[in-house]
This record gives structure tokens, C-alpha cells and sequence, in this order.
């Protein structure tokens, strides 16, 4: 069974631009969400999808956005990058919603370099 | 809110050493507490998870136990190896996969 794809892996950009990056979850699973990795601030969560609705977000500025897709792929994408966006992006996938207990599987991330 | 606080590093033990890794958190109600690990390069890997207190999780020579009485979950192996070099990190969920994660701490292990 193939695990989470993120696509790109690296990305370079210039403040003022918009980017956008996908997450292909495991066959299967109806959940993804997606978190923010930077050496001062840790793991931040961003935001979760499941059947295309988003279900929860985190303290993220509006300029943070995303899509889930009906064949669970998501998208999320960062409008007027700023030089604070330079970060790991994360995304997980799991097989259901609104239970605690469930596992996260997590891609490898796509690396964006803000410059 | 829910947040997590787990020990810094980065640690740094020889092979053979024990190791433990504190962490503590903070939660309005009974969550289900993970200790993920990251390998460089790589996303995080589920180590193990603990869903209610006093449940003791184990993978790979790795424990913790829900310790509800503390707010703890504390990270333990008796014997590291190089391979375990990575970063841990805990984390807590309540619910809708809304993971709350610590900072993360570095392990290196040499030989």
C-alpha cells in the first residue's frame, strides 16, 4: 500500500508570490491534515479535511488555505508568501474522523524556502 | 487549550544507555497521548500511543504509561542504539485528529 505523497518536495519562492502543495493520502483514508514544521515553533496544526469538508483549523492567518478533492487528494495553498512561510509542510492522512485514538500517517513534506 | 511540553535537547547518550524523555501535558478532558519519531528526511512515524490512564504503550524496546495522576507520558528505553538517533516527539489528541505536538527532542546515540 503506498504511504502519503507530497508533491513538491523542495520549493523556492519570493515573497509576494502564492504557492500551492498536494497531498495524495493513503488509498483508503478520508482524513488529511496538514501542519506547519519550523525549527522555533515546532509542529503546528493547520487545518483537517475529510469528504471534501474542512472540519478543524488551526490559528493560521487567512492567507493559509486548502481543498480536499472528492477522491480525498488535497491542496493547500499560501496566498502573499512572507519570509515566516519558509517551513517543512506536513500532511497526514487517516481512515476516519472525529476519533481520537486514530493513528496519523504523514508524508515526507514539502520543504518551502521563502526568499 | 491543549498543549504538550516535553523535555529539550538536543540528548546526546552512548549505545547501551537508558533513555527517557519527559513529557507532560495539559488537556481539558481524557485524550489519547502518541509519541511519534521523526528520521531525517522523513515524516513522523507513529512509535506508540496510550488511549486512557494507566495504558502502557510499547513498540520497538520504546515504553510510556498514561500517567493521568502527573499529566505524563514519559518516553523510556532501557538499551538505545545508533539507529534510534532521530526526533521524538509527543503529542496529545482530543479530537478530530486535531494533534497537538511538543517541541521535539533530538536524540543522538554514538557508538
Amino acid at each position: 500500500k503506498a504511504g502519503v505523497t507530497q508533491t513538491p518536495r523542495y520549493l523556492i519562492k519570493t515573497r509576494g508570490q502564492q504557492v500551492t502543495l498536494s497531498c495524495s493520502p493513503i488509498s483508503g483514508h478520508r482524513s488529511v491534515s496538514w501542519y506547519q514544521q519550523t525549527p522555533g515553533q515546532g509542529l503546528q496544526f493547520l487545518f483537517e479535511y475529510f469528504s471534501e469538508t474542512q472540519r478543524n483549523k488551526g490559528n493560521f492567518p487567512g492567507r493559509f488555505s486548502g481543498r480536499q478533492f472528492s477522491n480525498s487528494r488535497s491542496e493547500m495553498n499560501v496566498s502573499t508568501l512572507e519570509l515566516g512561510d519558509s517551513a517543512l509542510y506536513l500532511c497526514a492522512s487517516s481512515s476516519t474522523a472525529g476519533t481520537r485514538t486514530e493513528k496519523l500517517f504523514f508524508g515526507s513534506g514539502t520543504q518551502l524556502s521563502v526568499l | 487549550g491543549d498543549s504538550v511540553t516535553q523535555m529539550e535537547g538536543p540528548v546526546t547518550l552512548s549505545e547501551e544507555a537508558f533513555l527517557t524523555i519527559n513529557c507532560t501535558y495539559t488537556a481539558t478532558g481524557y485524550p489519547s497521548l502518541f509519541w511519534y519519531v521523526q528520521y531525517p528526511g522523513e515524516g513522523l512515524q507513529l512509535l506508540l500511543k496510550a488511549t486512557k490512564a494507566d495504558d502502557k504503550g510499547s513498540n520497538k524496546g520504546f515504553e510510556a504509561t498514561y500517567r493521568k495522576e502527573t499529566t505524563s507520558f514519559h518516553l523510556e528505553k532501557g538499551s538505545v542504539q545508533v539507529s534510534d538517533s532521530a526526533v521524538y516527539f509527543c503529542a496529545l489528541s482530543e479530537n478530530n485528529n486535531d494533534m497537538r505536538f511538543g517541541a521535539g527532542t533530538r536524540l543522538t546515540v554514538k557508538p
